[in-house]
């Protein structure tokens, strides 16, 4: 099984809808994390959280709220789709935080928002 | 402002012969770099890491280079093979302990 999972993989959804994109990790790390992947742009930060009791805004937060229900899961949540947030979504997880972490990412979500 | 450069979008390579994937960047404060490596359909996974404190480390077919003064790094994969055809990022950490990436370059292998 996968150590972290995102759900749904693939979304097609309309302007001014809400929409939630769920992440789970099986890995027991602490800190999660949020990523938009968009054509020439790169893995850009959106949300990130390093425990239960903490979220914070990453480079690209606008438009986008978090909820980390427990130390396992992580949502993101667009509150009114629009078109420019049509992208690929990561969800990322690490142990430490530190100089030398590394982040596991889940397999993304495709979101398409006509 | 790009801190993080890859300005390569693609690189074609025949199989059997060296990859070179490069990347720079702005901040000399940044001390710790990495490349991740994406399948399509799948996440990114980490390939190699390099501290500022070194100028080369090496894990099997992959060696990443740092050039400090030019705030450049490389990697080089030999030999490359169909299965190193991906997109390739680097990322570092800044000084608030989040990763950048770079914009991907995406790396084709023919046989």
């Amino acid at each position: 099984d996968a150590d972290v999972t995102q759900t749904p993989r693939n979304r097609i959804t309309k302007t001014g809808k809400r929409i939630m994109l769920e992440c789970s990790q099986t890995k027991g790390h602490d800190r999660m994390y949020w990523y938009r992947q968009d054509p020439g742009l790169g893995l850009r930060l959106i949300y990130y959280s390093f425990d239960v009791k903490d979220i914070n805004k990453g480079e690209i937060s606008d438009g986008y709220s978090v909820s980390r229900q427990a130390q396992a899961k992580f949502s993101l949540s667009l509150e009114s789709a629009i078109p420019n947030q049509t992208a690929l979504y990561f969800c990322a997880t690490s142990e430490t935080g530190g100089a030398k972490e590394t982040q596991y990412f889940g397999p993304g979500t495709r979101l398409l928002v006509l | 402002d790009q801190q993080v450069k890859q300005n390569s979008p693609s690189l074609s390579v025949q199989e059997g012969r060296i990859s070179i994937l490069n990347c720079d960047y702005t901040n000399s404060m940044f001390d710790y770099f990495l490349w991740y490596k994406k399948y399509p359909a799948e996440g990114p996974t980490f390939l190699i890491s390099i501290s500022s404190i070194k100028d080369k480390n090496e894990d099997g077919r992959f060696t990443v280079f740092l050039n400090k003064s030019a705030k450049h790094l490389s990697l080089h994969i030999v030999p490359s093979q169909p299965g190193d055809s991906a997109v390739y990022f680097c990322a570092v950490y800044n000084q608030g302990g989040k990763l950048i990436f770079g914009q991907g370059t995406e790396l084709s292998v023919k046989p």
